[in-house]
């Protein structure tokens, strides 16, 4: 059971537009939910996180927006750069477990 | 460059072989987790372990897998007897705390053939 979902699963956007990713999830007890990003023969990593007591998150070109009542969330990514192709994955967590990851989102950016 | 240090990066098997790989975590990160990500990208959560005791493991890990973090020694995880469906990328994490950020190493890529 996948409790963790994310759409698209593929998105190409132009240099300079804002790409956005969708990621819902199904246990309500879930109350922190990072993102991370890929690259090819990488590791994840870290690149913004969120706990469920706040609605938005920003860093630098990257914000979380997250609506808690509907149990989804979204990253933007503003002016996106080539260097921003990778897949991004959300992951969710409550206090003491293991977070659970979505399937990702391969995001192109277009020169 | 990962702070978390994961060996080999690549892994060969036949069935029922074998197959051994080593974490050494984030220093200062007393939280360890085990993933299994497979060719569509699914993350299996296979083990965690915080201070080299286990906190949570799942059910698969019972039978054919098995991991440790010893104190001042790597981490690791080993399948008993590898199948083809252990084909994957296994990647090592490790965090502060159970419900915080996680630091990923590079994975190893088991190939099972």
């Amino acid at each position: 059971q996948q409790q963790v979902r994310q759409s698209p699963q593929s998105l190409t956007v132009w240099e300079g537009e804002t790409a956005i990713l969708n990621c819902s999830y199904e246990n309500s007890a879930f109350d922190y939910f990072p993102w991370y990003q890929q690259f090819p023969g990488e590791g994840p990593a870290l690149l913004i996180s969120i706990l469920s007591v706040s609605d938005k998150k920003e860093d630098g070109r990257f914000t979380i927006f997250f609506n808690k009542r509907e149990k989804k969330l979204s990253l933007h990514i503003a002016d996106s750069q080539p260097g921003d192709s990778a897949t991004y994955f959300c992951a969710a967590s409550e206090s003491g477990t293991y977070q659970r990851f979505g399937t990702g989102t391969k995001l192109q950016v277009v020169p | 460059n990962s702070k978390v240090i994961q060996t080999p990066r690549y892994l060969v098997k036949g069935q029922g072989q074998k197959a051994k790989m080593r974490c050494i975590p984030e220093k200062g990160h007393p939280v360890v987790f085990w993933y299994q990500q497979n060719k569509n990208n699914e993350f299996k959560f296979l083990i965690n372990f915080q201070n080299q005791e286990v906190l949570q493991q799942i059910d698969m890990t019972e039978k054919r897998f098995s991991a440790e973090c010893p104190s001042n020694s790597p981490c690791s995880l080993e399948i008993q007897s590898s199948e083809a469906g252990d084909s994957a990328l296994y990647l090592c994490a490790s965090s502060r705390q159970t419900n915080s950020d996680y630091t990923f190493g590079s994975g190893t890529r088991l190939l099972v053939i």
